[in-house]
């Protein structure tokens, strides 16, 4: 069964400084990874998606990397802005059933200036 | 343009009523999810529709049933509310299977 996690939990930091955001999935068996932003009181945004075959993807600042053998993927978030602050989540579509998103505990990150 | 809207925003009901969120996309989508975010903000897919036709059905409990009517609008109706079921759910959409996912911007339901 596959499973998401997220590190860490929670994260406060000065603007400007770079980030790392840590996800880890249990099944190395998977379709694509997709990693979202949710702001308060909203949806999800997806903010960059990894195909299996691929070993990251780059948005503007963030750049997402995947390792699948190791069942990690990472999103470095350059030179942090307030605006950045949000909920961050990982989610991976598992090759055992690529109809259903499995999702992370989420990083809540705050950025302040 | 709201891509996936969702109605009602918010909705706060007593416990044993029955209630419908009701959820459209304008975005061209063959895909539709309906998620379930709890308080400690883990999201989990609830149902997803495939053309219409229901492609996942995760541990619901069957008072919950999702209606399409079209590829456009997944609804879902909740029977006998319980305080359990207080908690966002979301409505997605994508372009087919295994493609990303737009969403709602959800539906709080509180129960009393």
């Amino acid at each position: 069964k596959q499973e998401v996690t997220q590190i860490p939990a929670a994260l406060s930091v000065p603007e400007g400084e770079n980030l790392v955001l840590n996800c880890s999935f249990t099944d190395s068996a998977i379709y694509n990874l997709q990693w979202f932003r949710q702001d308060p009181g909203k949806g999800l945004t997806s903010l960059l998606l990894i195909q299996s075959s691929q070993r990251e993807q780059t948005s503007g600042r963030l750049n997402a990397s995947l390792d699948k053998s190791s069942g990690r993927s990472t999103l470095y978030i350059a030179a942090s802005q307030p605006g950045d602050s949000a909920t961050y989540l990982c989610a991976v579509f598992p090759f055992y059933n690529t109809d259903k998103l499995i999702f992370g505990t989420g990083t809540r990150l705050q950025v302040f200036p | 343009d709201t891509a996936v809207s969702q109605t009602p925003k918010y909705l706060v009901t007593q416990m044993g009523n029955d209630k419908s969120i009701k959820c459209e996309q304008n975005l061209g989508h063959d895909t539709m999810y309906w998620y379930k975010q709890d308080s400690k903000k883990f999201l989990k897919i609830m149902f997803s529709y495939n053309n219409k036709e229901l492609i996942i059905n995760e541990t619901v409990p069957n008072r919950f049933s999702p209606k399409s009517p079209d590829k456009a609008h997944l609804n879902l109706h909740i029977n006998s509310l319980e305080l359990g079921d207080s908690a966002v759910y979301f409505c997605a959409s994508s372009l087919s299977r295994n493609q990303p996912q737009h969403f709602g911007d959800g539906t709080r339901l509180s129960i009393l």
